[in-house]
């Protein structure tokens, strides 16, 4: 079974602040990790994902295989960065579908 | 850009009714998904469709059905809607080869 965890439901922090999301996983094979944003009435969409390795809007996230962890960071967090952010798994090679399991999320609030 | 629709943003139906809501994609993907979207549980799969006529369980169908009878449509389908089913719906499409969901803008749902 696949599970995501994301321990804080809201974290509140200032603008220029850093800002982490915690967001731990248990997968028995090799999985690939995603961010997923939702921004007030906007639909929920792809942030990053770890194989691409890539910086998005000044967030990053590494995969750390050993604590099965995938946190989501930013130096200098900005008010158009409040949104919700959801972690999510993905099997690698699993059956058709390779469906997408979530975490239960995260708000975050920038405060100006 | 995918573009994924849903046929109700908002919606109203009264316990015992049977209710339908649809999800259009125009990216000609093999996959799509319906979740449900709760606080503090994030999303979880309903049940998802990796070709016309094919249909798999997720994590939570009971109460639940399905009909994928052309490929862009996706159809999810409450026999008899319950109080407990009142909800955020969310579909998702995904094309083959690529991981990466798109979701359309969700269907709140209220059941009284």
């Amino acid at each position: 079974a696949q599970r995501v965890t994301q321990p804080e439901k809201l974290l509140s922090v200032f603008k220029g602040a850093p800002v982490e999301l915690k967001c731990n996983y248990s997968y028995s094979g090799s999985p690939e990790l995603f961010w997923y944003v939702q921004y007030s009435r906007q639909r929920l969409q792809l942030l990053l994902r770890h194989i691409s390795r890539e910086s998005i809007k000044g967030f990053t996230a590494d995969l750390n295989k050993g604590e099965t962890s995938f946190h989501l960071k930013k130096p200098f967090a900005q008010e158009e960065d409040s949104a919700m952010y959801y972690c999510a798994l993905s099997g690698v090679g699993q059956a058709a579908g390779n469906k997408l399991t979530f975490g239960g999320g995260t708000r975050v609030l920038v405060k100006p | 850009d995918v573009k994924v629709t849903q046929s109700s943003r908002y919606l109203v139906k009264r316990t015992g009714e049977k209710v339908f809501l649809e999800c259009v994609q125009d990216m000609d993907h093999e996959n799509m998904f319906w979740y449900r979207q709760d606080p503090g549980l994030g999303l979880r799969l309903i049940y998802f469709s990796y070709d016309v006529k094919m249909k798999e369980k997720g994590d939570i169908p009971e109460g639940y059905s399905v009909s994928r009878e052309k490929k862009e449509r996706f159809s999810l389908i409450l026999e008899s809607a319950s109080t407990n089913q009142t909800s955020m719906y969310l579909c998702a499409s995904r094309g083959s080869g690529n991981n990466e969901q798109f979701f359309g803008p969700g269907t709140r749902l209220t059941v009284l």
